[in-house]
C-alpha cells in the first residue's frame, strides 16, 4: 500500500519553514525519509522505527505518529540546498525489505 | 570512493534494440536493488538480490533480465526495447531494510 505524501508541491522562500506530510491506510511499523535533488539520486535521510519517535539532522527533523499511522517531515529555517523532491516510504507489510515509495513531495526554495 | 555506481550513465537508443546497464557496489551490502523512476518522479522498485539470489520480482515485463554475478555486482538488461522504457533506471543497496543507498542513475532515452 503506497503512503500518501502531502503536499504535492510547496514553494517557500530562504528561512521559512516546511511540514510534509506522510500517511498510510495500513499500520506503519517504520517511516524512511529521503530527499532527491534534481538531476541526482535519492538520499537516505532518517529511518524511524518506534511509535512517536522523533529524530532530527541538521535543521531538519521527523516525527512518528504510530497510532495515526503517519509521519511528518519538519524542515526549519529552510536553506536553498533543501529544494528538491522528498519521499517518504514505508516496508511492505508482507515483506519487509521492499521499500514502498510515496509519490513524493516537491520543495522549491526561492532566494 | 564511489559507494554505488552505475553505467553508463546516459543512455540513447532506438527501438527494439537490446541494452544493458551495470551496477557495482563497495559497502558490503549483501541487497542490491534496481529502481524504475518515470517521468513523474514516481520511484518503483523492480527486482532485488540478496547476495546473488532474486527475492523481489515485481510485475515487470520479462524483456527486462537482472543478473548478479556476485553480491557486489548487479545487472540489468533489456531486450526489445520500447518506448515506455524511457526512463532513469537506480540501482540500490542496503544493508538495513529501508536504508538504501542509491547509485547516480542512468537515463535511458528510447527513440
Amino acid at each position: 500500500q503506497q503512503p500518501v505524501q502531502s503536499p504535492q508541491a510547496v514553494i517557500l522562500r530562504e528561512g521559512e519553514d516546511a511540514v510534509i506530510n506522510c500517511s498510510s491506510s495500513k499500520a506503519l511499523y517504520s517511516v524512511h525519509w529521503y530527499r532527491q535533488k534534481h538531476g541526482e539520486a535519492p538520499v537516505f535521510l532518517m529511518i524511524l522505527l518506534k511509535g512517536g519517535e522523533q529524530k532530527g539532522h541538521e535543521k531538519i527533523s521527523a516525527s512518528f505518529n504510530e497510532k495515526k499511522q503517519q509521519s511528518s517531515l519538519y524542515l526549519t529555517a529552510s536553506q536553498l540546498s533543501y529544494s528538491g523532491t522528498y519521499f517518504c516510504g514505508t516496508l511492505d507489510m508482507n515483506r519487509d525489505d521492499k521499500i514502498i515509495f510515496g509519490k513524493g513531495t516537491r520543495l522549491h526554495i526561492l532566494p | 570512493d564511489t559507494a554505488v555506481s552505475q553505467t553508463p550513465k546516459y543512455l540513447v537508443t532506438q527501438m527494439g534494440n537490446d541494452k544493458s546497464i551495470k551496477c557495482e557496489q563497495n559497502l558490503g551490502h549483501d541487497t542490491m536493488y534496481w529502481y524504475k523512476q518515470d517521468s513523474k518522479k514516481f520511484l518503483k522498485i523492480m527486482f532485488s538480490y540478496n547476495n546473488k539470489e532474486l527475492i523481489i520480482n515485481e510485475t515487470v515485463p520479462n524483456r527486462f533480465s537482472p543478473k548478479s554475478p556476485d553480491k557486489a555486482h548487479l545487472n540489468l538488461h533489456i531486450n526489445s526495447l520500447e518506448l515506455g522504457d524511457s526512463a532513469v533506471y537506480f540501482c540500490a543497496s542496503s544493508v538495513i531494510p529501508g536504508t538504501q543507498y542509491f547509485g547516480p542513475g542512468t537515463r535511458l532515452l528510447v527513440l
